[in-house]
């Protein structure tokens, strides 16, 4: 066990809904990190938290957004849902510090798009 | 950050050591070689990371050439729950940002 959980575990929608995934990191970590794993695209990096602010972006669609609340948990929002959008969505966090700090992964939700 | 090359796939018998080859000949001075792995759909795992000496913990080795062109991670006595994908990721941490860039990784099948 991680320490990061992620909700729900499974998602089943239809084309053109939204949908919010939820994320609450270890305690003490700052950092939160968004991944979307497909199956044709692999591991991607969408975006990235830190104590509330966005610190870097990676793949993100314009249909997607994500935001960290001051209790540090995070959310991400997929819009417009497509049947590509089918995926892993895995969330992370990392302990705040300069240099280079592990992440620990969470179970990931299962989007499935119909 | 530099591209790094692992082998699609690999398999180790029960009980031995693995040795998962990484070759990132692009590597810059200020990047990291980092190794996480992932078994069957759940979040990744972090393993281990070093700079240009061999680093050693509870889980693995890293063996980091002179040049740091490539890499091995070496799990000592592989066991059927070492089967899993194996990334290896290089990565500036001087950019003020730790998002990580996983590449294809090695799927590395324990067999009994």
């Amino acid at each position: 066990d991680s320490g990061v959980t992620q909700t729900p575990k499974h998602l089943i929608t239809a084309t053109g809904q939204r949908v919010t995934l939820r994320c609450s990191p270890r305690s003490g970590d700052l950092s939160v990190y968004w991944y979307q794993q497909s199956l044709d695209q692999g591991l991607q990096f969408l975006i990235q938290y830190y104590n509330g602010e966005e610190r870097a972006k990676g793949n993100i669609l314009e249909r997607f957004s994500a935001q960290q609340f001051p209790d540090l948990h995070s959310e991400l929002n997929l819009s417009s849902l497509e049947l590509g959008d089918s995926a892993l969505y895995f969330c992370a966090s990392s302990a705040p510090g300069l240099g280079y700090n592990e992440q620990f992964f969470g179970p990931g939700t299962r989007l499935t798009v119909l | 950050d530099a591209k790094t090359t692992q082998p699609t796939s690999m398999d180790c018998a029960e009980g031995r050591a693995a040795n998962l080859p990484c070759n990132h000949s692009t590597i810059s001075g200020n990047e990291y070689v980092y190794w996480y792995r992932q078994i069957h759909s759940q979040g990744p795992q972090y393993i281990i990371h070093g700079l240009k000496n061999n680093e050693t913990n509870e889980m693995a080795s890293l063996i980091i050439t002179e040049d740091r062109k490539s890499s091995t991670l070496i799990l000592p006595h592989a066991t059927l729950r070492d089967t899993a994908v194996y990334y290896c990721i290089v990565r500036d941490t001087k950019t003020g940002a730790n998002n990580l860039f996983f590449g294809t990784g090695t799927r590395l099948t324990v067999i009994p």
